[in-house]
């Protein structure tokens, strides 16, 4: 149970397009999605955080216009990347909770990732 | 504070092995802290997590030790093996007004050696 599903699991665009990457939770409906972006060798750092059927909320530095967050439905939530630049090339990984009991609510399950590469 | 600070960047463990990873923490806020093993181009998973009212949590070969006065808390994993060989992440848990959120740890690149 609990998995996170992403699409595509990498992509390749031209600079200045936009390229979009769908996080889906397979086997549950997820209260919040989450979307990380991961450097080479560094940590996950959190971008934004988004409820179903609001509008996310962004982390300190995040270009909103730029990375925006679409949590459409309690098992889908995309992250579109507009006017890509080679500077946003990046792993981007999301994952997702349920609010079920407290404990649960402190469980993120993770996506395997998608790796952008812009050119 | 949201930070939590790890340690070592690195670690090499012969197999049969303990490997020791360290997190610390200032801000008391946090209270749900999990563990994540992360294969090269993979997400994270989950691999062990602990509350701060609990000094110690075993799972398997993992086992969390947490010092909640010292504000400090780490990985063991017994009988290293070479399919441990991965990045281990630290994590702690809070929540905000805005909502909730997980900080993490740099990470830890582990090899196991056979």
């Amino acid at each position: 149970g609990a998995v996170v599903s992403q699409h595509p699991s990498w992509v390749i665009c031209k600079s200045g397009t936009s390229v979009k990457i769908e996080c889906r939770s397979l086997d549950f409906q997820a209260t919040t999605m989450f979307w990380y972006r991961q450097f080479p060798k560094q940590s996950l750092m959190l971008m934004a955080t988004s409820n179903e059927g609001s509008k996310a909320t962004y982390e300190q530095g995040v270009e909103k216009d730029k990375f925006l967050i679409n949590h459409a439905s309690l098992t889908l939530s995309t992250l579109t990347v507009t006017s890509a630049h080679p500077e946003d090339s990046s792993f981007y990984i999301c994952s997702a909770s349920v609010v079920i009991h407290r404990d649960i609510a402190y469980e993120q399950y993770f996506g395997p990732g998608t790796r952008l590469t812009v050119t | 504070q949201q930070q939590v600070k790890q340690s070592p960047q690195s670690l090499i463990v012969q197999k049969g092995g303990i490997s020791i990873i360290n997190c610390a923490y200032e801000n008391t806020a946090f209270d749900y802290f999990p563990w994540y093993q992360q294969f090269p181009g993979k997400g994270p998973a989950l691999l062990i997590a602990i509350r701060p009212d609990v000094s110690e949590k075993k799972e398997g070969r993992f086992t969390i030790s947490f010092n909640k006065s010292a504000k400090q808390f780490s990985l063991h994993i017994m009988d290293s093996q070479p399919g441990d060989s991965a990045t281990y992440f630290c994590a702690a848990y809070i929540v905000l007004e805005y909502g909730n959120k997980l900080v993490f740890g740099a990470g830890t690149i582990l090899r196991v050696k056979s």
